[in-house]
């Protein structure tokens, strides 16, 4: 079956600092990847998508890349800033699932001014 | 500009009880799913249903029903709570067929705790 790891928290980094989340994949077909982001008290909203290999999603200066050969899909931001203090969520469907996400386990980032 | 709409945001049962979640949509999506949230491990996926009168089980079903007499409305029903039913629910909503870019519109949540 389908399975999403990401890299686990807590993060903490300081204001304007270079964040990388890690993220890989397990499925059987060629799958759409996501990131969702989880501000506190709030439900998921989505952050990024890609839909094929080498696609690149970017939102609010958030970057990630499809990468097949690695079955990866790492998010990354050149500097962040106090109100990205949140958790992230890397997920994937596939056609013909109707469109059921699988998730991975978050990962809470915080950041210091 | 509603969206995805849950109700109640919080609650507490007592172990045996019986509750609704509501879940209502305004934008009109075929597709809606029910996850529950607990802490580290991610969201896993309730029960699903891809339109009106058609819902089928996910990861972790046991425990829950659900319905869909509606295009709008998807509630879930805990016929008798347990504490393994703590958590935090969520419910999200997709549209179908070729506009449908693969992204969930999630209601705010449902925090239920069992005693």
């Amino acid at each position: 079956g389908n399975s999403v790891t990401q890299m686990e928290g807590p993060v903490t980094l300081s204001e304007e600092a270079f964040l990388t989340i890690n993220c890989t994949y397990t499925a059987t077909g060629y799958p759409s990847l996501f990131w969702y982001v989880q501000y506190p008290g709030e439900g998921l909203q989505l952050l990024l998508k890609a839909t094929k290999a080498d696609d690149k999603g970017s939102n609010k200066g958030f970057e990630a890349t499809y990468r097949k050969e690695t079955t990866s899909f790492h998010l990354e931001k050149g500097s962040v800033q106090v109100s990205d203090s949140a958790v992230y969520f890397c997920a994937l469907s596939e056609a013909g699932s109707a469109r059921q996400l699988t998730f991975g386990s978050g990962t809470q980032l915080t950041v210091l001014p | 500009n509603a969206g995805v709409t849950q109700t109640p945001k919080f609650r507490i049962l007592k172990i045996g009880q019986s509750m609704t979640l509501q879940c209502t949509q305004d934008m009109n999506h075929n597709y809606m799913y029910w996850y529950r949230q607990d802490p580290g491990m991610g969201l896993k996926l309730i029960y699903y249903s891809v339109g009106a009168g058609i819902t089928d089980k996910g990861e972790v079903p046991n425990g829950y029903n659900v319905s869909r007499s509606t295009t709008e409305d998807f509630p879930l029903r805990l016929e008798l709570a347990a504490p393994s039913q703590t958590s935090v629910y969520f419910c999200a909503s997709s549209n179908s067929g070729t506009t449908n870019t693969g992204e969930l519109f999630f209601g705010e949540g449902s925090r239920l705790t069992v005693l």
